[in-house]
């Protein structure tokens, strides 16, 4: 199994550009996520998903949409970048039910100009 | 919502001592607690969770407590190694159905020193 994998790692974008981080995972996981990471402020989650269809937002979701049109993908949708969306963006999933384990992917680190 | 606080931010121990690092959490309904660890360039890895209805759990030179009265828990680490230099994040979920919504701690750079 790959696990999480996400693309792309690295991406500066400039003010006003739209862009989409992927992800994709091989493990039949039911549920998806996304967080940023910033200094000091650990992992707050974007918008998450708890199977293909449906989606629902997390701690921090202005700026960004999301759909699950498939088990496997996740993308992650910046509709209009800002730089305080400076951050780096890790996706996540897990099998359903409470205590099973989150796998996270490597991470895309994007700054915003 | 959740909220996690996690301290200290930063700590260094000599290698072959332990490192405690310890979390507190706001919602009593917050039922299951991850500890995850973060080397440079990678996303987090789980290294030991605990579930509400467990007081500790050990794996080798790693052990979590948690005292749910008191809403915190914690993370040991036994007889460091050079090796367990990493960030490390505490967690909490607070859903009822799954642990999709995790909310993180701020994290804690351990520097183990040779």
């Amino acid at each position: 199994n790959a696990g999480v994998t996400q693309t792309p790692k690295f991406q500066v974008l400039k003010t006003g550009q739209s862009m989409t981080l992927q992800c994709a995972q091989d493990m039949n996981h039911e549920y998806m996520s996304w967080y940023r990471q910033d200094p000091g402020m650990g992992l707050r989650l974007i918008h998450y998903s708890v199977g293909a269809g449906i989606t629902d937002q997390g701690e921090v979701p202005n700026g960004y949409n999301v759909s699950r049109s498939t088990t496997e993908d996740f993308p992650l949708r910046l509709l209009s970048a800002a730089p305080s969306q400076t951050s780096v963006y890790f996706c996540a999933s897990s099998y359903s039910g409470t205590g099973t384990q989150v796998y996270f992917g490597p991470g895309t680190r994007l700054t915003v100009t | 919502g959740e909220n996690v606080e996690q301290h200290p931010s930063t700590l260094s121990v000599q290698e072959g001592d332990s490192a405690v690092i310890k979390c507190t959490y706001s919602d009593s309904a917050s039922n299951y607690f991850p500890w995850y660890k973060q080397e440079l360039g990678k996303g987090p890895q789980l290294i030991i969770d605990i579930r509400s209805n467990v007081g500790e759990k050990k794996d080798q030179r790693i052990a979590v407590t948690l005292n749910k009265t008191a809403k915190h828990f914690s993370l040991h680490i036994t007889e460091t190694q050079p090796e367990d230099s990493a960030v490390y994040f505490c967690a909490a979920s607070i859903s009822n159905f799954g642990n999709e919504k995790l909310t993180f701690g701020t994290g804690t750079r351990l520097t183990i020193i040779p």
